[in-house]
């Protein structure tokens, strides 16, 4: 699905340091989200929107936050890095397309190392 | 919130054979429940989803099963295949909000020859 793309795709920071990471999408779906995957916890849910007003919180928000700029990008900063913050990072978008409007696409993935 | 449980987290099985992996939900109004294929290195791709008012669907060798009543949802792969080798998650729609999705921790499969 290159319609859904994530800049950067690999990331090193320091601890506190403040990055930023962007999805875009051209799908034209209203609905965008960020994901957190770790090895044997699955993909968590970070923080989502389902359209440029309006951004909710997921599950595991704290030492997040995001951004809904337009309907096609959604970004994602760590104000403070901090190790634990290591992680593969993924955004999906979701919308009518196909036969269910519950359906997520992926983007390519983040993968940030915070030293 | 909705609880989703996994298992097995590890499966091993030669080519040819069939491979099954089930999931556990928490919340009976979910309706919603998609399965995602995830390649080394790669993003998860949806391979198979089901609504809740179908008790199975196929798709050439992969299918999924669902029984509201236990709660519970399986995918099995038949005639397994080296590049059915990946780390499969099962999730399920939250009825808070059906757009959210709550994915299970995941079973990595291997086919070996």
């Amino acid at each position: 699905d290159a319609d859904v793309t994530q800049t950067p795709r690999n990331r090193i920071t320091k601890t506190g340091k403040r990055i930023m990471l962007e999805c875009s999408q051209t799908k034209g779906h209203d609905r965008m989200y960020w994901y957190r995957q770790d090895p044997g916890l699955g993909l968590r849910l970070i923080y989502y929107s389902f359209d440029v007003k309006d951004i909710n919180k997921g599950e595991i928000s704290d030492g997040y936050s995001v951004s809904r700029q337009a309907q096609a990008k959604f970004s994602l900063s760590l104000e403070s890095a901090i190790p634990n913050q290591t992680a593969l990072y993924f955004c999906a978008t979701g919308g009518k397309e196909g036969t269910f409007q519950e359906t997520q696409y992926f983007g390519p993935g983040t993968r940030l190392l915070v030293l | 919130g909705e609880n989703v449980e996994q298992h097995p987290s590890t499966l091993s099985v030669q080519e040819g054979d069939s491979a099954v992996i089930k999931c556990t939900y928490s919340d009976s109004a979910s309706n919603y429940f998609p399965w995602y294929k995830q390649e080394l290195g790669k993003r998860p791709q949806l391979i198979i989803d089901i609504r809740s008012n179908v008790g199975e669907k196929k798709d050439q060798r992969i299918a999924v099963t669902l029984n509201k009543t236990a709660k519970h949802f399986s995918l099995h792969i038949t005639e397994t295949q080296p590049e059915d080798s990946a780390v499969y998650f099962c999730a399920a729609s939250d009825t808070g909000t059906a757009s959210k999705l709550t994915f299970g921790t995941g079973t990595r499969l291997q086919v070996t020859l």
